[in-house]
């Protein structure tokens, strides 16, 4: 296993345009995170999975974000309508509930410009 | 809520100088508290944990101790390197709060030779 994988790597898009991101998490993992994170700031949790149920929903998350995980394995992570102040490197974590105080394992995030 | 205070930088140490990065946390009960680092232009990587308190993490010569008493967690090491320049982040996780991780700020470190 190659660890947590997010594509696509970087994506530039004009404002008011629909964007998905995808993230597959380490096979054995049944939590997966996303978060966001801006130049200078630490990862803002947005949201996570435990299997395919969605269990908690940052107030970050507006209503033009919707996260998926159809099937408990990859998910996605939509942006309708983007926003200039949308632009941020979003990052994919999983790590399995099992281990109550397990670390999260990072993606090397997807990097979002909105011009 | 559960949150973290890191220690601002940028910090810019010579070569072998002596590292702590401050870190504290409010949290209730007992959270898991982390350091993660990252590398310019890679992704978070862990550096080290403790899970609970007095508990001593360590890893490639950095360390650091989990102190109920004084809600810390401050990362040290006692010569750095060129390699170690990079952006660290202290974070906390709760299996109360739905073990969501909570960063702090980061803080940037440079090494010069």
């Amino acid at each position: 296993d190659t660890g947590v994988s997010q594509n696509p790597r970087h994506k530039i898009t004009k404002r008011g345009q629909n964007v998905t991101f995808r993230c597959d998490p380490i096979s054995e993992h049944n939590r997966l995170y996303w978060y966001r994170q801006t130049l200078g700031q630490g990862p803002e949790f947005l949201t996570y999975f435990q299997n395919e149920a969605q269990l908690e929903k940052s107030r970050l998350l507006s209503d033009r974000f919707s996260a998926e995980r159809p099937k408990g394995s990859f998910s996605t992570l939509e942006i309708q309508r983007t926003e200039q102040g949308d632009s941020a490197m979003y990052l994919c974590a999983s790590n399995w509930s099992g281990s109550l105080r397990s670390e999260a394992f990072f993606g090397q995030g997807t990097r979002l410009t909105v011009v | 809520g559960d949150s973290v205070t890191q220690m601002e930088g940028p910090v810019t140490l010579s070569e072998e100088a002596f590292l702590t990065i401050n870190c504290t946390y409010t949290a209730t009960g007992y959270p898991s508290l982390f350091w993660y680092v990252q590398y310019p232009g890679e992704g978070l990587q862990l550096l080290l944990k403790a899970t609970k308190a007095d508990d001593k993490g360590s890893n490639k010569g950095f360390e650091a101790t989990y102190r109920k008493e004084t809600t810390s967690f401050h990362l040290e090491k006692g010569s750095v390197q060129v390699s170690d320049s990079a952006v660290y982040f202290c974070a906390l996780s709760h299996p109360n709060t739905g073990n969501q991780f909570y960063f702090g700020t980061g803080t940037s470190l440079t090494v010069i030779p």
